[in-house]
């Protein structure tokens, strides 16, 4: 069974540049999140989706970020312009729809540095 | 708010030993919890999972526990490799979310 896919794996640019990261969930999982990733901390929620539909973004900074989820497989999360403190990790996570009953499943990660 | 400590953040053992890993969690309110294992530039893997009304989880030489009372959680490996050399991360689900909640985690090293 294929994992959760991402892409691009790691990203450069300067600080205003658009960037953009795709994720392809395991397949059957309906729910998918975005975290991202600090160096030295724990992953942090940034959105939920079940299905389409985002139920979670209250921690998505919205005057930059952006996602989107169609036909409830794969997703791409946005941010324009990219400042200097969004260089993290952003990971993408999948699993079955739950209550939280079930794991999260999560992919390799994206590396984004901005300069 | 929900708040996860890992203790110790470093950890450096010789191979062969057993050792435990350490989580707390501020609010006992939870659904389940959750054990990952991160390689440096890697994303998370899933060790174990442990529901709220379980008290332990085992997978060949991991056990994790959970008293759920008390807001605390260890990860035991036994005879340690310098494979498990990784940081390992705990994240608890609150009750009505499935947001995970992480520690900041346990950087661990096994030396041969």
């Amino acid at each position: 069974e294929a994992g959760v896919v991402q892409s691009p794996r790691y990203k450069i640019i300067e600080k205003k540049q658009p960037v953009a990261f795709w994720c392809n969930p395991i397949s059957g999982h309906n729910t998918l999140y975005w975290y991202r990733q600090n160096l030295g901390q724990g992953p942090e929620l940034l959105i939920r989706y079940e299905n389409e539909e985002a139920v979670d973004d209250s921690q998505l900074p919205k005057d930059r970020f952006s996602a989107e989820r169609l036909k409830g497989v794969d997703s791409t999360l946005k941010i324009q312009p990219a400042e200097l403190g969004d260089s993290a990790v952003y990971l993408c996570a999948s699993s079955l729809p739950s209550g939280g009953a079930y794991e999260q499943y999560f992919g390799p990660g994206t590396r984004l540095t901005v300069t | 708010k929900q708040e996860v400590t890992q203790i110790p953040a470093a950890l450096s053992v010789p191979e062969g030993e057993n050792l435990v890993l350490n989580c707390s969690f501020t609010d006992s309110a939870i659904y389940n919890l959750q054990w990952f294992r991160q390689d440096p530039g890697k994303g998370l893997t899933s060790l174990l999972l442990i529901q709220s009304s379980q008290r332990e989880q085992t997978s060949g030489r991991l056990n994790a526990s959970l008293d759920k009372s008390s807001g605390r959680s260890t990860l035991y490996i036994a005879a340690s490799q310098p494979g498990d050399s990784a940081t390992y991360l705990c994240a608890v689900i609150q009750g009505g979310s499935e947001k995970l909640v992480f520690g900041k985690g346990t950087k661990l090293t096994v030396n041969p």
